[in-house]
């Protein structure tokens, strides 16, 4: 089955800097890579995704690159801000069995902006 | 309008007891998943749904879990005869579409099980 490997596991930057997470996954046929944050007490919320076809995708502070072939992609947040203090995870995502899409995590980095 | 809720959002129950969590999906997604999540661990995946069939339940860890969505919208995850290492967030999320293009889940705030 797909397995993902995230690092850093906890990262602390000061207010106005620049975060990059990074992931790999070992499914060739995985084809989505979403992004997820998640507060404390709350459900995980995606805050950016890209699809096997696309390189790079970018949505205001946050992006995301993804190399196919050595099998890696990365969230980057510029100008970080507290409220950007959360816990993000990677996943992984295959069609497998007929429709089902379910998501492999990394285990998360937790990521501490300081004011 | 409204996301994906869960309920209850705390339970608590002896070692040996049986508890049934629910899940209310965005109306009218077609996929719910239901997710389990350690302390400090991501999510990892229990068991499918697309309408009211279950298509996938490789992920429940033994045959004292057990879901159903009836009716092709809420969902119950039930635990018979809990043990302390059924302790977790059980997260539910739905999605709109059962096939084609993989697209996003959206997740509940989760209901944590604490087993004594």
């Amino acid at each position: 089955g797909e397995n993902v490997e995230q690092h850093p596991s906890t990262l602390s930057v000061q207010e106005g800097d620049s975060a990059v997470i990074k992931c790999t996954y070992s499914d060739s046929a995985s084809n989505y890579f979403p992004w997820y944050k998640q507060e404390l007490g709350k459900g995980p919320q995606l805050i950016i995704d890209i699809r096997s076809n696309v390189g790079e995708k970018k949505d205001q502070r946050i992006a995301v690159t993804l190399n196919k072939t050595a099998k890696h992609f990365s969230l980057h947040i510029t100008e970080t801000q507290p409220e950007d203090s959360a816990v993000y995870f990677c996943a992984a995502q295959r069609r497998s069995g007929g429709s089902n899409y379910k998501l492999t995590f990394g285990k998360g980095t937790l990521l501490t902006v300081n004011p | 309008g409204a996301g994906v809720s869960q309920s209850p959002r705390y339970k608590v129950a002896k070692r040996g007891q049986d508890v049934a969590l629910r899940c209310d999906p965005i109306s009218g997604h077609v996929s719910l998943f239901w997710y389990q999540q350690a302390l400090g661990q991501g999510p990892e995946f229990l068991t499918y749904f697309q309408n009211e069939a279950q298509l996938d339940k490789s992920g429940l860890p033994s045959d004292r879990f057990f879901a159903e969505r009836p009716e092709g919208s809420v969902s119950t995850l039930k635990i018979q005869r809990t043990q302390q290492e059924d302790s977790a967030v059980y997260l539910c999320a739905s999605s709109p579409y059962g096939g084609g293009t993989p697209n996003e889940q959206f997740f509940g705030p989760g209901t944590r099980l604490t087993v004594l």
